[in-house]
């Protein structure tokens, strides 16, 4: 089945500290990526959709200078947190689905990364 | 108010009772999803439905279009089922997932 890979798992760094994470779908080609931040006993909340070769499109309230996606080939997009201070802790995911008509096909969900600013 | 509601929030009960968990959501919609996230925090996907219902193993999941409602069962549940199951939605029109809380869900043996 299709699997997506998330990397790392765990993150703990100082404040002020860039932190990429990697979105890497293993048997499929991913138009397009998914981003999500979950707090503590809260829902998953979409950051920004990410499209291959193209800008992403951040929901409203995430700024784009905090959170730089790059989506550079098909099977890779990748999350920087760029200057994390402590409220950036938190879960973040993302998914993937196969083939451009996303809304017909399930999501695949990476394994997330913890993230911990000190 | 959110667009999908889940119930109960919480759910605990005995190992080998048979679980139901509501979604009803307020928006059109073109699928539904079922996913479930353990404990550690990945989420596998359990369902996706336009119509009707499916079946896998242990789980059942329905969705009525016109009442705008689907329900997760689970039969003869197991402690390893205890995770949070979320009901998330993808909007007519729009190109991303809407989430509803989630329902922890805890089985004790």
């Amino acid at each position: 089945g299709a699997v997506v890979s998330q990397h790392p798992s765990r993150v703990i760094c100082k404040s002020g500290t860039s932190v990429k994470i990697e979105c890497r779908s293993l048997d499929f080609q991913a138009t397009t990526m998914f981003w999500y931040r979950q707090f503590p006993k809260q829902s998953l909340m979409l950051m920004a959709t990410s499209n291959e070769g193209s800008k992403a499109t951040y929901e409203q309230g995430v700024e784009k200078d905090k959170f730089l996606i790059n989506h550079a080939s098909l099977t890779l997009s990748t999350l920087t947190v760029t200057s994390a201070h402590p409220e950036d802790s938190s879960f973040y995911i993302c998914s993937a689905s196969l083939g451009a008509r996303w809304g017909n096909q399930p999501q695949h969900f990476g394994d997330g990364t913890r993230l911990s600013i000190l | 108010k959110n667009e999908v509601e889940q119930s109960p929030q919480n759910l605990t009960a005995q190992e080998g009772e048979f679980i139901t968990i509501n979604c009803s959501y307020s928006v059109g919609i073109s699928a539904l999803h079922w996913l479930q996230q353990h404990p550690g925090g990945g989420i596998v996907s359990l369902f996706m439905l336009s119509s009707g219902k499916k079946k896998h193993g242990r789980l059942i999941a329905t969705i009525n279009i016109q009442e705008k409602h689907s329900s997760l069962h689970i039969t003869a549940s197991h402690p390893r089922d205890s995770a949070v199951y979320i009901c998330a939605v993808i909007i007519q029109g729009a190109q991303k997932l809407v989430f509803g809380q989630g329902t922890r869900l805890t089985i004790n043996p």
